[in-house]
């Protein structure tokens, strides 16, 4: 079954601790995405990437870092210098064209808890 | 630039009502439109997309959508609401380059008895 993995389910940190969130797609999709949900304010873009090696900031990168090595995969690293960690983190992947004809597929999510 | 307003943050429907969930769109280009459910700790799933093709769109689960740019909106209906129907369900807007989507602010549904 293709599809999109995020590991692990839930993840607990103590503040001041960096924390890498695993992405794993197998739909051999070219572009990946980060979004953050809070309640009532819908999914932001933290990063995305469009090929492999290059990646772009989204409206709320501060505090984030992304790397793509490899098509399949898209690791989000939460650092301690986000103010406000602790949320619910999705992965999405899509094809891509010029026009943005394509949906994206999301992951299950993470849920991230600092404390 | 791009926005997505959804019109009511929650909707309580009676089962077997009709469900209406409204989104405004902005766009500077011609856009694409989307509405995506999420069930409790779940990623987001499809529900159907506005791609030009045709202005009334079909989606999963009974669902269908209307374009009408003259009123730059995309509601998304339901005739007959189904206990299974509890969700929250995001309207979202693309075509700028990199497939980026903007996402409205979600509008969850509570499905009465």
């Amino acid at each position: 079954d293709g599809g999109i993995t995020q590991s692990p389910k839930y993840l607990f940190r103590k503040e001041g601790q960096n924390v890498t969130l695993s992405c794993e797609q197998n739909l051999n999709h070219d572009a990946m995405y980060w979004y953050r949900q809070d309640p009532g304010q819908g999914l932001r873009l933290i990063y995305y990437s469009q090929i492999v090696n290059d990646f772009q900031k989204g409206d709320i990168a501060e505090g984030y870092s992304v790397s793509r090595e490899k098509k399949e995969s898209f690791p989000l690293t939460v650092t301690s210098a986000q103010k406000n960690p602790t949320a619910f983190y999705l992965c999405a992947s899509s094809r891509v064209t010029g026009t943005g004809a394509y949906e994206q597929y999301f992951g299950p999510g993470t849920r991230l808890t600092v404390t | 630039a791009q926005s997505v307003t959804q019109l009511g943050s929650h909707v309580s429907v009676s089962e077997g009502a009709l469900v209406l969930l409204r989104c405004n769109y902005s766009s500077s280009v011609p856009p694409y439109l989307f509405w995506y459910v999420q069930y409790p700790n779940q990623g987001l799933q499809l529900l159907l997309k506005y791609t030009s093709a045709a202005t009334l769109v079909k989606g999963i689960n009974g669902f269908e959508a209307e374009f009408k740019k003259s009123e730059t909106s995309f509601h998304l209906t339901k005739p007959s609401a189904h206990m299974r129907d509890a969700a929250e369900y995001f309207c979202a807007v693309s075509g700028a380059a990199g497939n980026k989507l903007t996402f409205g602010g979600g509008t969850r549904v509570l499905v009465k008895p």
